[in-house]
């Protein structure tokens, strides 16, 4: 499985800040994910990053809200923005690295005050 | 569009016990993966097993199986000898095949195992 660490752990932010969540895998893999879990909820998918591409974004869910970076194989960036109390959630990015199985990080929890 | 139920929100077991959490799902994709994941308090998801479509074969993982009923549309989780630490949200979730690898999640069954 592939080793998947995020930064930060977790943060308190104030309402109309932006904050961004760093995602590092520890191999190359072609498609990463990040998901948003509000709490007692499930996870529902935010995006989908590849290398070299724009972020293909779900349903809900906007560039300008959560512009998100892809610069290489192993690193990722999402960023939530103009923050309101409704932001607070885990974050969580996940990887395939193989077809079939994908690993998540340990997430974010964001609160925004 | 694919959906994945889990009808059981919480569920109690004592330790040394089994216990099965249900799953179904809707789609008319023929080939797809089923997972179940684990997420405990610490939030680390958690790939507990797999399965893929075209097997028949149902999936173990050490004290993990699942029966998968394809026709049924069904896939729950068995948890045989239940320890402490399999106290945990259970997410249940669907993949269809390339090309975007997207995942659908239950909305989960929270697992207590009582001493």
């Amino acid at each position: 499985s592939a080793v998947i660490s995020q930064k930060p752990s977790r943060d308190i932010c104030q309402r109309g800040t932006s904050l961004t969540i760093q995602c590092q895998v520890d191999s190359q893999v072609t498609m990463m994910f990040w998901y948003r879990q509000q709490p007692g909820q499930s996870l529902t998918l935010i995006a989908t990053a590849n290398q070299g591409s724009e972020a293909t974004y779900e349903s809900g869910f906007v560039i300008d809200k959560f512009p998100i970076s892809r610069p290489n194989l192993t690193f990722s960036t999402l960023t939530v923005s103009n923050m309101s109390p409704e932001d607070s959630s885990i974050y969580l990015c996940s990887v395939e690295h193989r077809q079939g199985s994908q690993y998540f990080g340990p997430g974010t929890r964001l609160t925004v005050l | 569009a694919q959906t994945v139920t889990q009808s059981q929100p919480e569920m109690s077991v004592q330790e040394a016990e089994t216990v099965t959490l249900s799953c179904t799902y809707d789609t008319s994709e023929s080939n797809y993966y089923l997972f179940w994941y684990k997420q405990p308090p610490s939030r680390q998801m958690i790939l507990v097993i797999r399965q893929e479509a075209y097997k028949q074969q149902n999936a173990t993982e050490n004290r993990f199986s699942v029966n998968f009923q394809k026709a049924a549309k069904s896939f729950s989780l068995k948890i045989s000898d239940s320890q402490l630490g399999d106290t945990a949200m259970y997410f249940c979730a669907f993949m269809k095949l390339s090309p975007d690898d997207k995942i659908i999640f239950g909305k989960g069954t929270r697992l207590h195992i009582l001493p």
